[in-house]
């Protein structure tokens, strides 16, 4: 059981471009989200999903995309990177029905941009 | 606006004493309250939660108290030990639509020295 998995652990893009950031669970959860975590902010959600087809938008949503296609993929998208998402990126799940501290989280992708 | 507020960004404690690390919310609406713990280049891993129906949730050297009428949750650590030097999130639960959805504070960065 690897849990929640991310990829890259580091990115480093310039103004402008795109990239996916991968995240993939091996527990057969419902309920995936993402997060960043900026210095002095905490933790703030940028998107969710309760289920493969279902996703919403979180606190902070704005140049961000994502899809939910299976239950085990929960992939963020940055269509136009910009420096002010220079963050470190958080996805985590949890199972439906499950009680709200049952939420994994991944060991984060740590994204700079030019 | 800032939901969960965690007021202060560290805190020194020395191996043994306690750590009392403090939390405030404004949302009246949220039922369920959690403490993240977090160390550096991994993700949160939960450590404690409340019910809002609750005042009180002991687990080992780990206790919360919750406050109700002045908005305010506490965590404390009896004895601290120096592996629990980290970054703590309060989080809070927006309601019981249990979609996984949380509310952080900004963080405190505990250090417990030996």
């Amino acid at each position: 059981n690897a849990g929640v998995t991310q990829t890259p652990k580091f990115q480093v893009l310039k103004t402008g471009q795109s990239m996916t950031l991968q995240c993939a669970q091996d527990m057969n959860h419902e309920y995936m989200s993402w997060y960043r975590q900026d210095p002095g902010m905490g933790l703030r959600l940028i998107h969710y999903s309760v289920g493969a087809g279902i996703t919403d938008q979180g606190e902070v949503p704005n140049g961000y995309n994502v899809s939910r296609s299976t239950t085990e993929d929960f992939p963020l998208r940055l269509l136009s990177a910009a420096p002010s998402q220079t963050s470190v990126y958080f996805c985590a799940s949890r199972a439906q029905g499950g009680l709200t501290d049952t939420q994994y989280f991944g060991p984060g992708t740590r994204l700079t941009v030019l | 606006d800032q939901q969960v507020k965690q007021n202060s960004p560290s805190l020194s404690v020395q191996e043994g004493r306690i750590s009392i690390l403090n939390c405030d919310y404004t949302n009246s609406m949220f039922d369920y309250f959690l403490w993240y713990k977090k160390y550096p280049a991994e993700g949160p891993t939960f450590l404690i939660s409340i019910s809002s129906i609750k005042d009180k949730n002991e687990d080992g050297r780990f206790t919360v108290f919750l406050n109700k009428s002045a908005k305010h949750l506490s965590l404390h650590i009896v004895p601290s030990q120096p592996g629990d030097s980290a970054v703590y999130f309060c989080a809070a639960s927006p309601g019981s639509g249990n979609t996984g959805k949380l509310i952080f504070g900004q963080g405190t960065t505990l250090q417990v020295k030996p």
